[in-house]
C-alpha cells in the first residue's frame, strides 16, 4: 500500500527566508509525486509534479523539488518565501499501477511572519 | 475556463437524509475523484472511477456511494448520512495518464446535525 508523511503540521518562517517542507513517501514501484498548495476556503492547486527524469523538478511560484529515491523523500523548497504564500501544503503519491489511486500526506501549514 | 464544479458549496442536513453531492467536469477527464478533509487527516480518497461505469473504492468507502454514467459527472451520495460524516469534501479529475495532476472543485462543507 502506498502512503505518504509530511512530518511538520506547521512551519513558520520569516518573509524573505528560505523553506523546506519535508515530504517522505512509501511506494514500491516507481512513485508518481505531487505538491500541491489550498489556500484558505480554496481547493487545491497544483505546484509541481515529478514522473521521471531530472530529479529537481520545477513548479509555479519559485517552487521546486527534489526527489531522492535513497531517502524516498520529495521535499518542497523556496528560496525566498512572499507573504501570500501562506497556505497549507499537501505532497501525494499516485499509484504507477492504478492511476485512480491517489494518497496524500497530512499536510503542512505554512504561516508567514512580517 | 476548465472547471471542477461542485454543488452545493455548503450543505446542513439532520442524521438518515439522503443527499447527494454533484460534481461536473468540462475536460473530458476519464479519472475522477472524491475525496474528503479533515483537521489533521489530511485528504482521504473516498471513491475513484477510471471511467464511465467503472468505479473503486479508495480508502475511506463506508458510508458513500457513487455512480458515473457520464463522463463529465460523478456524484457522491450519502444514503443515511451520519455526523462523522461531517467533513469537507472535494471533487476531482484528470486525464487517464498518471502523471498529470487533478484538477480540484471548490469544495463542499457538509454538516450532519
Amino acid at each position: 500500500a502506498q502512503s505518504v508523511t509530511q512530518p511538520d503540521i506547521h512551519i513558520t518562517v520569516s518573509e524573505g527566508a528560505s523553506l523546506e517542507l519535508r515530504c517522505n513517501y512509501s511506494y514500491g514501484a516507481t512513485p508518481y509525486l505531487f505538491w500541491y498548495v489550498q489556500s484558505p476556503g480554496q481547493g487545491l492547486q497544483l505546484l509541481l509534479k515529478y514522473f521521471s527524469g531530472d530529479t529537481l523538478v520545477q513548479g509555479i511560484k519559485g517552487f521546486e523539488a527534489e526527489f531522492k529515491r535513497s531517502q524516498s523523500s520529495f521535499n518542497l523548497r523556496k528560496p525566498s518565501v512572499h507573504w501570500s504564500d501562506a497556505a497549507e501544503y499537501f505532497c501525494a503519491v499516485g499509484a504507477s499501477t492504478n492511476a485512480g489511486k491517489s494518497t496524500f500526506g497530512d499536510g503542512t501549514t505554512l504561516t508567514v511572519k512580517p | 475556463e476548465a472547471q471542477v464544479t461542485q454543488n452545493p458549496r455548503y450543505l446542513i442536513t439532520v442524521t438518515g437524509k439522503k443527499l447527494t453531492v454533484t460534481c461536473s467536469q468540462n475536460m473530458n477527464h476519464e479519472y475522477m475523484s472524491w475525496y474528503r478533509q479533515d483537521p489533521g487527516l489530511g485528504l482521504r480518497q473516498i471513491y475513484y472511477s477510471m471511467n464511465v461505469e467503472v468505479t473503486d473504492k479508495g480508502d475511506v468507502p463506508e458510508g458513500y456511494k457513487v455512480s458515473r454514467k457520464e463522463k463529465r459527472n460523478f456524484p457522491l451520495i450519502l444514503e443515511s448520512p451520519s455526523p462523522n460524516q461531517t467533513s469537507l469534501y472535494f471533487c476531482a479529475s484528470s486525464s487517464n495518464h498518471p502523471n498529470t495532476e487533478a484538477f480540484f472543485g471548490q469544495g463542499t462543507r457538509l454538516t450532519v446535525v
